[in-house]
């Protein structure tokens, strides 16, 4: 599976959009993109997943950009309750392999 | 809730006890994962089961053995564990191995004495 760079830790104000981007430079024609977030202590909760359309479900939005190379997970409107770490994945048909994620915070 | 529970939520146990963790998912899912994440660290694929069979041993120490009587099913058996096993142990499945986003239950904080 394809690696994955993500910024360690960033923060946006709540009722803010909170953009978190993801480098998968190396990622291959049939990998796909998942994003997960773990709040603290508690088990991973899936968020969203794509090829190379747009995604979009309630709880986040998903945008691939059109060579495949990098991606954005975007919180429309931020709250206290989304801080946690957000990890991006790249698979293909192997098991997903979590790296440290990106921390982040939201403040009043 | 993501339709996968485990029991007990926190255990603590002395280097010589024997214990097991357990999990079940209610999603008809056909794999099942444990992991484990330490302190600070990203998660750790330990076990794989797909279709109740292992597929995926991540080089554990064998005082860690997994059991997978079913699809719906799996545990983790404890003995003569050491104090850095002390971590968050998280039980996850997915449709099929490596099909399918995961889902994960809410982990079994273990602590070793």
């Amino acid at each position: 599976d394809a690696k994955t760079t993500q910024p360690t830790s960033m923060d946006c104000a709540e009722g803010r959009a909170a953009n978190l981007p993801c480098n998968h430079s190396t990622i291959s024609g049939n990998e796909y993109v998942y994003w997960y977030r773990q709040i603290h202590s508690q088990g991973p909760q899936y968020i969203i997943h794509g090829l190379k359309n747009n995604e979009t479900n309630e709880m986040a939005s998903l945008i691939i950009t059109e060579d495949r190379k990098s991606s954005t997970l975007i919180l429309p409107h931020a709250t206290l309750r989304d801080t946690a770490v957000y990890y991006c994945i790249v698979r293909g048909s192997y098991i997903p392999t979590f790296g440290r994620g990106t921390s982040l915070i939201v403040h009043p | 809730e993501t339709g996968v529970t485990q029991t007990p939520r926190h255990l603590v146990m002395g280097m010589t006890n024997k214990k097991s963790l357990k999990c079940e998912q209610h999603l008809g899912h056909n794999a099942m994962y444990w992991y484990k994440q330490s302190a600070k660290k990203p998660l750790e694929l330990m076990f794989v089961y797909n279709f109740k069979e292992q597929t995926e041993n991540n080089s554990v120490p064998s005082r860690f053995s997994p059991e997978c009587p079913n699809s719906s099913h799996l545990f983790l058996h404890l003995h003569t564990l050491q104090p850095e096993d002390s971590a968050l142990y998280l039980c996850a499945s997915s449709p099929g191995q490596g099909i399918g986003e995961q889902y994960f239950g809410p982990g079994t904080r273990l602590t070793v004495t």
